[in-house]
């Protein structure tokens, strides 16, 4: 079965300083898509970045980019520049073809003024 | 917004009782995923709708179902409802079957069960 690791259930950041999140995840698959959603206080989960498996170049968006580690099943999000928006929940997914997807429990993120 | 949207917001009821809650995807989405977020499992999948037809299932109990209209909206529908219900349900919308796709989630609807 697949599972998703989040190893840090709370992370601090200074205003416009750099944090990282951990991520691990369980497969025997070959073909599979990561994300990363965020989830503020609103409760809305938004979708901030994806990977696809099969590509090498670790995902940018913005201020935020992963460390896409195929072999050793890890995915990490940097957060550049760090703003009191990004204070939320952040949730690691992976998704296999046709199936369903499965999240980590989270890291909570503060950004501190 | 993700154009995903959901109805009610907000839902309270009583233990025993029956809820609908729906789904509108994106235009031109034809997947319709439900997963429930509580406190102590977590995100969970429940079950999820292409066109119309169940395409696969998690861990949705046997008083859940769910259907996907003509229109592809999306009913999640609970009963014989219980104090460990009380969570938030979302509806996510895809726009194809293949693995690509990115599924977009709606707000959420909190149900509360007294």
């Amino acid at each position: 079965a697949q599972t998703v690791t989040q190893s840090q259930p709370e992370m601090s950041v200074q205003e416009a300083e750099t944090v990282t999140l951990s991520c691990t995840y369980d497969t025997s698959e070959s073909d599979y898509y990561l994300f990363w959603y965020k989830q503020p206080p609103s409760r809305q989960m938004i979708l901030v970045i994806r990977q696809e498996a099969y590509k090498q170049q670790n995902a940018t968006e913005n201020r935020f980019s992963v460390n896409f580690q195929k072999a050793a099943k890890s995915f990490s999000l940097k957060i550049s520049d760090s703003q009191l928006g990004d204070a939320a929940m952040y949730f690691c997914a992976y998704r296999k073809r046709y199936n369903d997807m499965r999240f980590g429990a989270g890291t909570r993120l503060t950004v501190k003024p | 917004d993700s154009g995903v949207t959901q109805t009610p917001k907000h839902l309270i009821t009583a233990t025993g009782q029956r809820v609908t809650l729906r789904c509108s995807p994106r235009s031109g989405d034809l997947s319709v995923y439900w997963y429930q977020q509580s406190l102590d499992q977590g995100l969970q999948f429940l079950i999820h709708y292409y066109n119309g037809e169940e395409r696969a299932k998690g861990n949705i109990l046997e008083r859940f179902s769910a259907q996907q209209f003509p229109d592809l909206h999306s009913e999640l529908n609970l009963s014989s409802l219980e104090l460990g219900d009380s969570a938030l349900y979302f509806c996510a919308s895809s726009g194809a079957e293949g693995f690509t796709d990115t599924q977009y989630f709606g707000p959420g609807t909190r149900l509360t069960v007294l």
